[in-house]
């Protein structure tokens, strides 16, 4: 059974950088799918933040392009997320999630139970 | 980027009544179309890929239909359990969107 677990500081300061790792277990993230960040302000919609895979192909929300930067480690079987120069706009619940038939641009079957970070001094 | 505008916010119905869900798409999504349902504290499940897909261990009861611009999720006979937030997804083209939401609640 596949699952994935998300963690990292539930509390960042403004102007710092906000990082989140995604643990995967019950599968190899080096043998294929795209791993995806996807976030939900407090009482909002959903927002595709970006997505990688095995081969280190990235793909981000342009909205986001200048601050964000996913990365992958295969040997711990990780992926993580790092958002610079945060502000109270990124006070969110960060979920990491697999995308359904490894395409890249899929919908998404498999989540994280997501984790809440909320930006403040 | 294409906007996913669901409607309507929020549907007031009972157990056992039928629910109507709409996403709209700014420009043609295809069939490229997802929905997830979300529950307080959750994070979303996968109903329907591709428009009219069911994904694994859906019931019957949810059904998707539409292309190009305009989709329909219904729940023919709504369960206690279905009173959720639905959200629609395009994967036609970067960057990935979402639409607002629809609320169920019970009436």
């Amino acid at each position: 059974q596949v699952q994935l677990q998300e963690s990292g500081p539930g509390l960042v300061k403004p102007s710092e950088t906000l990082s989140l790792t995604c643990t995967v277990s019950g599968y190899s993230i080096s043998s294929g799918y795209h791993w995806y960040w996807i976030r939900q302000p407090p009482g909002k919609g959903l927002e595709w933040i970006g997505n990688i895979n095995h081969s280190r192909t990235t793909y981000y929300n342009p909205s986001l392009k200048s601050r964000v930067a996913i990365s992958i480690d295969t040997s711990k079987n990780q992926f993580s997320l790092r958002l610079t120069s945060v502000t109270a706009a990124d006070t969110a619940v960060y979920y990491c999630a697999r995308d359904f038939r490894g395409s890249g641009n899929d919908a998404f079957d498999l989540w994280g139970q997501g984790t809440m970070v909320t930006v403040s001094s | 980027e294409i906007v996913l505008t669901q409607s309507p916010a929020t549907l007031s119905l009972s157990p056992g009544e039928r629910a109507t869900l709409s996403c709209r798409a700014g420009q043609s999504v295809r069939s490229y179309l997802a929905w997830y349902q979300q529950k307080p504290g959750q994070a979303p499940r996968l109903l329907i890929y591709d428009a009219s897909n069911r994904a694994t261990g859906i019931p019957a009861r949810f059904s998707g239909s539409g292309s190009g611009t305009d989709f329909t999720l219904t729940i023919s006979s709504l369960e206690p359990e279905d009173f959720a937030v639905y959200y629609c997804q395009q994967r036609t083209s970067w960057p990935l969107t979402f639409g607002g939401g629809t609320k169920v609640e019970i009436k």
